[in-house]
């Protein structure tokens, strides 16, 4: 099926450094969204974007929808120990029968050292 | 805490078996989506109910099935159980049809099957 390509699989920052991470497809999105999982916990939205080219923040997190609208990518500043998770990018396609579907990326898995 | 609550929690099943896994939406939200996510990797769509019929589905086998009830809760039933079914179960209810960005999450059902 549809994949999103997210990279890097894994990152190793020290307390305080900031952050980036990105989403590829081949194909065109129309919504853009990022989420963070937690251990034993289900997705949590973090930010939805919506227009190509839109740039949103939420607290330290920035995140931009691709001129192109098919890729985004997430900035985190000033990394804090409770950034620690796997953060995912997910889109709903273009085209009148995704149904609200989300596909998401492989996940991104954050590791800061105090 | 988003509201939306799965049961059970864990569950271990042997490869040939059949298994129900129960969602409670959040109040006020009549659409819900079932995604599996394998270990290592984003959710993947498996189907959407809306008003107790699917509206949409994924690349699954038609052993994976649903139900909505009139309380918008649903269930994911799996028959045949294989050893590739273990995974994490998310489901997700959201406000209205194609309002996915605005879903949540609950905690998932860990199925594993020996």
């Amino acid at each position: 099926g549809q994949q999103l390509n997210q990279s890097p699989q894994s990152m190793f920052i020290q307390e305080g450094e900031d952050v980036s991470m990105n989403c590829t497809s081949s194909s065109i999105f129309n919504t853009w969204l990022w989420y963070k999982q937690d251990p034993g916990e289900g997705p949590v939205l973090l930010i939805a974007l919506y227009k190509a080219g839109e740039l949103t923040s939420n607290g330290r997190l920035t995140a931009q929808f691709g001129i192109t609208r098919k890729d985004s990518f997430l900035n985190i500043s000033a990394s804090i120990p409770s950034d620690v998770g796997i953060y995912f990018c997910a889109g709903i396609l273009a085209g009148g029968t995704s149904y609200g579907k989300l596909t998401f990326g492989q996940g991104t898995i954050l590791t800061v050292h105090p | 805490e988003t509201g939306v609550t799965q049961s059970p929690t864990h569950l271990i099943k042997t490869r040939g078996q059949q298994v129900t896994l129960r969602c409670s939406s959040q109040s006020g939200h009549n659409t819900v989506s079932w995604y599996q996510q394998a270990l290592g990797q984003g959710p993947q769509f498996i189907f959407q109910y809306y008003r107790e019929e699917e509206n949409g589905r994924g690349n699954f086998p038609p052993r994976f099935s649903g139900l909505q009830f009139p309380n918008y809760s649903s269930e994911l039933n799996v028959n045949a159980l294989e050893l590739d079914d273990s995974a994490l179960y998310l489901c997700a209810s959201s406000a209205a049809l194609g309002r996915s960005t605005e879903a949540f999450f609950g905690q998932g059902t860990r199925l594993t099957v020996v």
